[in-house]
């Protein structure tokens, strides 16, 4: 499984974008780019899935440059229940999620 | 449609102790898993199941038994409690391979004395 690189921690105002990059440099061919968002005491939420390009859903854009090594998950105008750690997972088939720590995102009033 | 149901939400086990975790769903889901979360950490993954009467070990299986006898139903065996067990268990269901549509349940908190 790809390994993925992504900041521990961001910070952002309300209603402003963030921007979340995660970096996956020896992503295979048939592997695909997942991001899942954990509240706290919650189990995690698949957010959205790509692979290659741009993916929009009602939560949240993906970009995915050309090269794939790298994606960005994209929150528009975030509020306070954004705040949230966020997952970037690299994979294909697998039976087995692979997580890492994370980015924790703090959403500030 | 209650998605993935976990009980009991929160344990506390005496060392040596053994206990089962519950896991069940109902969107007829084939593929059925158990994660651990430690303090700060991503989930990692225990045990594995990709139908009735199939599983396999995961990263971390060690001190963990699991059976499938039914689609619904996942459960997680602890077979003699201690504390570096001491974790939030999360169960996880999906319909197919990959990554996509996975719906974990919300947790079991379990700590061990």
């Amino acid at each position: 499984l790809a390994k993925t690189t992504q900041p521990i921690s961001m910070d952002s105002y309300e209603g402003q974008e963030v921007n979340i990059t995660c970096s996956h440099n020896n992503i295979a061919t048939n592997d695909y780019i997942t991001w899942y968002q954990q509240f706290p005491s919650q189990g995690p939420r698949f957010i959205i899935q790509g692979y290659k390009t741009k993916v929009t859903n009602e939560v949240a854009s993906l970009f995915i440059p050309a090269d794939r090594k790298s994606s960005t998950l994209s929150l528009p105008r975030v509020s306070l229940s954004d705040t949230a750690v966020y997952y970037c997972l690299v994979g294909a088939g697998s039976y087995q999620l692979t997580f890492g720590k994370g980015t924790k995102l703090s959403v500030i009033p | 449609n209650a998605g993935v149901t976990q009980t009991p939400k929160f344990q506390v086990l005496k060392t040596g102790q053994s206990m089962t975790l519950q896991c069940a769903q109902d969107m007829n889901h084939e593929y059925m898993s158990w994660y651990r979360q430690d303090p700060g950490m991503g989930l990692r993954l225990i045990h594995y199941s990709v139908g009735a009467g199939i599983t396999d070990q995961g990263e971390v299986p060690n001190g963990y038994n699991v059976s499938r006898s039914t689609t619904e139903d996942f459960p997680l065996r602890l077979l003699s409690a201690a504390p570096s067990q001491t974790s939030v268990y999360f169960c996880a269901s999906s319909s197919g391979t990959g990554f996509y549509g996975y719906t974990f349940g919300s947790g079991t908190r379990l700590t061990v004395v």
